[in-house]
């Protein structure tokens, strides 16, 4: 199966700040129709799980552009410009390139 | 309002058999492939399980197949998870997901938990 690592347990930001989350895949996630299968989503408490990013750049509707995903091949970043205590949260990034689907074990942000 | 309400969890001993529910409103449910995903406490998210819009095909991880089965009713708009011979390592929340493609999950439920111990 595809192992997706993020390296990162934990990220530490103040309000305002770039943070960028990486996922390293055991194989590369692109597929013959030229697109990356990877994906990636947003866990907040009391709230349910969000699709921020799909093929790994892009944007979901309604999600807002200081969400920026980007990568290829086996990298993969999501970028959150000028963060707004709101992100603060569990961020998973997701391939469904092949079965079984796997998720990497997640990206807490914090407020510094 | 895009709604997907899981239901069916709780407390059972080892060994015994459990079956989930999850109800979905404000989208064409049966256009929808579905999912089953669970998140033992403090841990990551693990995907378990897939079953195509018409029900044509289901896809397990290693880690439930033989003893969990994943089905559907579109006229009840309803998805189900049949989990039989819980072991302690099965206890989580569990959640369900639509993906109108596998290009990413699109609506997520808020879960239910799902507790295995003697």
């Amino acid at each position: 199966q595809i192992t997706l690592t993020q390296q990162a347990e934990s990220l530490w930001v103040s309000p305002g700040e770039k943070v960028s989350i990486t996922c390293r895949a055991s194989q590369s996630l692109l597929y013959t129709d030229g697109k990356h299968y990877l994906s990636w989503y947003q866990q907040r408490p009391g709230q349910t799980t969000k699709a921020l990013i799909y093929h790994a750049s892009i944007r979901t509707d309604g999600v807002p552009t200081r969400f920026i995903g980007s990568g290829s091949g086996t990298e993969f970043t999501l970028s959150i410009e000028d963060v707004q205590p709101e992100d603060i949260a569990l961020y998973y990034c997701l391939q469904t390139l092949k079965k079984p689907y796997t998720f990497g074990a997640g990206t807490k942000l914090e407020l510094k | 309002e895009v709604q997907l309400v899981e239901s069916g969890g709780g407390l059972v001993k080892p060994g015994s058999s459990l079956k989930l529910s999850c109800v979905a409103s404000g989208f064409t449910f049966s256009s929808y492939g579905m999912h089953w995903i669970r998140q033992a406490p403090k841990k990551g998210l693990e995907w378990i399980a897939l079953i195509y819009y018409d029900s044509s095909n289901k896809y397990y991880a290693d880690s439930v197949k033989g003893r969990f089965t994943i089905s559907r009713d579109n006229s009840k708009n309803t998805l189900y998870l049949e989990m039989n011979s819980l072991r302690s390592e099965d206890t989580a929340m569990y959640y369900c997901a639509a993906a109108i493609s596998r290009t990413r999950f699109d609506y997520w439920g808020q879960g239910v938990m799902v507790t295995v111990s003697s």
